[in-house]
C-alpha cells in the first residue's frame, strides 16, 4: 500500500524566508497525480496544487511544486503571515488512492 | 458558488452508528463524486473514501471495508456518510469533499465545514 512521508515534520521559520517541504512515496506515483494542501486550525483543508505543479484557482505565485515519480516538493517562496499552517501531500494516481501524507507544520521562529 | 454544507455535531456511544450529511449546492451534483475524509484531535488527515452521485460507485479505503456506508441522494443534492460499530478512536472531525473536474473524486477542491463526531460512554 502506497505510503507518503513528509519532511521536516515542522519547519520553524521567519516571515519573507522560503520554505522547502517534501513529500516523499514508498511507489512511483502514477501520472504525477499529487496535491498539496494547506490547513489552517479549525478550518478545513485547502487545495494549493493539482498535478504535482498546477496550482489551484486562485493561488498565489509564491507557491510551487515540483517532481515527479516518488519525489516532490512544495516551495513557497516569502513567507506570508497567512502562510503559517499545516501542508499535507495526496497521491490519487494509485490504489487505494486519496493517501495522505501526515503533514509539515510551517511554523513563526 | 459551489457549497458542501454539512450535518452539526454528533455525540455517541461506543457500537453505535452515525450518519452525517453533505448537501451541496450551485453545482450539478451528479457530475461530480463526493469524497469524505476525517481528522481525529491534534492528528492529520485520513481519507475514508468516494461515492459518485451518477451511477452510486463506491471507493472506500480498506482500513473502513465494511464499516461504512456511502450514500447520496440526487433529489436533495444530499451525500452521506454512515460508519458503524463506532469506537472512541473514531473520535473526528469528517469532511465531505468535491473534485476540481467532472466525474473525477480528486483531488478535491471545495470542502464542507466538517461535523465533529465524538464517541464517548
Amino acid at each position: 500500500e502506497m505510503v507518503l512521508t513528509q519532511s521536516p515534520g515542522t519547519l520553524s521559520l521567519s516571515p519573507g524566508e522560503g520554505a522547502t517541504l517534501s513529500c516523499r512515496a514508498s511507489q512511483g506515483v502514477s501520472s504525477s497525480y499529487l496535491a498539496w494542501y494547506q490547513q489552517k486550525p479549525g478550518q478545513a483543508p485547502r487545495l494549493l496544487i493539482y498535478g504535482a505543479s498546477t496550482r489551484a484557482t486562485g493561488i498565489p505565485d509564491r507557491f510551487s511544486g515540483s517532481g515527479s515519480g516518488t519525489d516532490f516538493t512544495l516551495t513557497i517562496s516569502r513567507l506570508e503571515p497567512e502562510d503559517f499552517a499545516v501542508y499535507y501531500c495526496q497521491q490519487y494516481g494509485r490504489s487505494p488512492p486519496g493517501t495522505f501524507g501526515q503533514g509539515t507544520k510551517v511554523e513563526i521562529k | 458558488q459551489v457549497r458542501l454544507v454539512q450535518s452539526g455535531p454528533e455525540v455517541k456511544k461506543p457500537g453505535a452508528s452515525v450518519k452525517v450529511s453533505c448537501k451541496a449546492s450551485d453545482y450539478s451534483f451528479i457530475n461530480y463524486p463526493i469524497s469524505w475524509v476525517r481528522q481525529a484531535p491534534g492528528q492529520g488527515l485520513e481519507w475514508m473514501g468516494w461515492i459518485s452521485p451518477y451511477n452510486g460507485n463506491t471507493n472506500y479505503a480498506q482500513k473502513f471495508q465494511g464499516r461504512v456506508i456511502m450514500t447520496t441522494d440526487a433529489s436533495t443534492s444530499t451525500a452521506y456518510m454512515e460508519l458503524t460499530s463506532l469506537r472512541s478512536d473514531d473520535t473526528a472531525v469528517y469532511f465531505c469533499a468535491r473534485g476540481r473536474q467532472e466525474w473525477l473524486a480528486l483531488p478535491s477542491e471545495y470542502w464542507g465545514q466538517g461535523s465533529l463526531v465524538t464517541v464517548s460512554s
